[in-house]
């Protein structure tokens, strides 16, 4: 147990939906990270936010956004589903932005 | 911008026998780097991690790697697998004037008895 908890577990949708993907950090981790992981893209960084900020984006679509809370939870918003965007959606927390991550136990996301 | 390949995408191996996993990057700033490794249906859970210091890092479950420079790799090593070790094995690599990591495709380790 990485001690980063991530709801739900399994999520099944429409396309042309929206989602709201939940991540709580592990205790006193400042740095929250999403990931995309999928068959024909591999793990895919996403967004990364420390302490409320965002620091650092990568491969996000304009229909993705995420947000970091003052608690430190992060939540991650898929909007416009498309059948591709269906995958095992990540987060990971560190103490800073230079250390180890460690990763919860991922939202697969299906989009039918 | 850096990548990282990991050159084998699958390495079956037989259960005793050692194994070793294979990373390079490319980057123009000095960076540290990880391996992860993921059960089926599990979320990923790190191994191992240079920072700083000596080449040979030494892991959980009896993995090491070294990291090598002049050869940009960071070559992932056991030298006796357990069918328990079968799993997808990730190397990661961040620069330190950055804050995201880039992993690469990930090499399937397949562990026969």
């Amino acid at each position: 147990d990485s001690g980063v908890t991530q709801t739900p577990k399994h999520l099944i949708t429409a396309t042309g939906q929206r989602v709201t993907l939940r991540c709580s950090p592990r205790s006193g981790d400042l740095s929250v990270y999403w990931y995309q992981q999928s068959l024909d893209q591999g793990l895919q960084f996403l967004i990364q936010y420390y302490n409320g900020e965002e620091r650092a984006k990568g491969n996000i679509l304009e229909r993705f956004s995420a947000q970091q809370f003052p608690d430190l939870h992060s939540e991650l918003n898929l909007s416009s589903l498309e059948l591709g965007d269906s995958a095992l959606y990540f987060c990971a927390s560190s103490s800073s932005p230079l250390s180890e991550q460690y990763f919860g136990p991922g939202t697969r996301l299906t989009v039918t | 911008a850096q990548s990282v390949t990991q050159l084998d995408s699958q390495v079956p191996v037989f259960e005793e026998a050692p194994v070793e996993l294979r990373c390079n990057y490319s980057s123009s700033v000095s960076v540290y780097l990880f391996w992860y490794v993921q059960y089926p249906n599990q979320g990923l859970q790190l191994l191992l991690k240079y920072l700083s210091g000596s080449t040979l890092v030494k892991g959980i479950n009896g993995f090491e790697a070294e990291f090598n420079k002049s050869q940009t790799s960071f070559h992932l090593r056991k030298p006796s697998v357990h069918i328990s070790d079968t799993a997808e094995y990730f190397c990661a690599v961040g620069r330190s004037n950055d804050y995201k990591l880039s992993f690469g495709a990930g090499t399937t380790v397949t562990v026969r008895a």
